[in-house]
């Protein structure tokens, strides 16, 4: 089972370019959402989304865009990068059922902002 | 709004040594609450999970009970193992949340190492 897939898993780019990570998942969740892990910071959410065509800002979403096409995809893009943006990159997924609550984790994306 | 507090560690054990991590949170109302488990390299995973005060969550040797009164959700095991080295997440999730879609708030996560 493949479940949360996040590429690329390194990235390295230079202040004000711009970029797209991508995430999939293919266990038919409707809840998709992307966290960024900071030492000493714990996740914060970034952006969700509850459905294809729906999604909102979570606690940190400036400089960030997404959109959600299909179910299965929820791109992050970067439109001008900043070295504030360096970070670890976490998407996730879960059913949305409050009684089955789980996030399901990818394996992340490592990125640089020189 | 929401918050999670927990100890940051590094946390440093030898093996069959007794595990505790506390975890306290502030929340309106009656959230669920969850513990992740980070390895390195990999994204978090599910450890445990209570979902009303006074449940027990268990997993892998691990349990944790939601505490109302204490608004606590502390991490315990009894006997640990090299492999329980990894970054430990509390977690918890409004209660009037979509099933965590609109975000879990995270605590910072505490780095246990297990020496042998």
């Amino acid at each position: 089972n493949a479940g949360v897939t996040q590429t690329p898993k390194f990235q390295v780019l230079k202040t004000g370019q711009s970029m797209t990570l991508q995430c999939a998942q293919d266990m038919n969740h409707e809840y998709m959402s992307w966290y960024r892990q900071d030492p000493g910071m714990g996740l914060r959410l970034i952006h969700y989304s509850v459905g294809a065509g729906i999604t909102d800002q979570g606690e940190v979403p400036n400089g960030y865009n997404v959109s959600r096409s299909t179910t299965e995809d929820f791109p992050l893009r970067l439109l001008s990068a900043a070295p504030s943006q360096t970070s670890v990159y976490f998407c996730a997924s879960s059913l949305g059922d409050r009684s089955q609550e789980k996030l399901f984790f990818g394996s992340g994306t490592q990125l640089s902002v020189l | 709004g929401d918050s999670v507090t927990q100890m940051e560690g590094p946390v440093t054990l030898s093996e069959e040594a007794f595990l505790t991590i506390n975890c306290t949170y502030t929340a309106t109302g009656y959230p669920s609450l969850f513990w992740y488990v980070q390895y390195p390299g990999e994204g978090l995973q599910l450890l445990l999970k209570a979902t009303k005060a006074d449940d027990k969550g268990s997993n892998k040797g691990f349990e944790a009970t939601y505490r109302k009164e204490t608004t606590s959700f502390h991490l315990e095991k009894g006997s640990v193992q090299v492999s329980d080295s990894a970054v430990y997440f509390c977690a918890l999730s409004p209660p009037n949340s979509g099933g965590g879609a609109d975000g879990l708030t995270f605590g910072k996560g505490t780095h246990l190492i297990i020496q042998p």
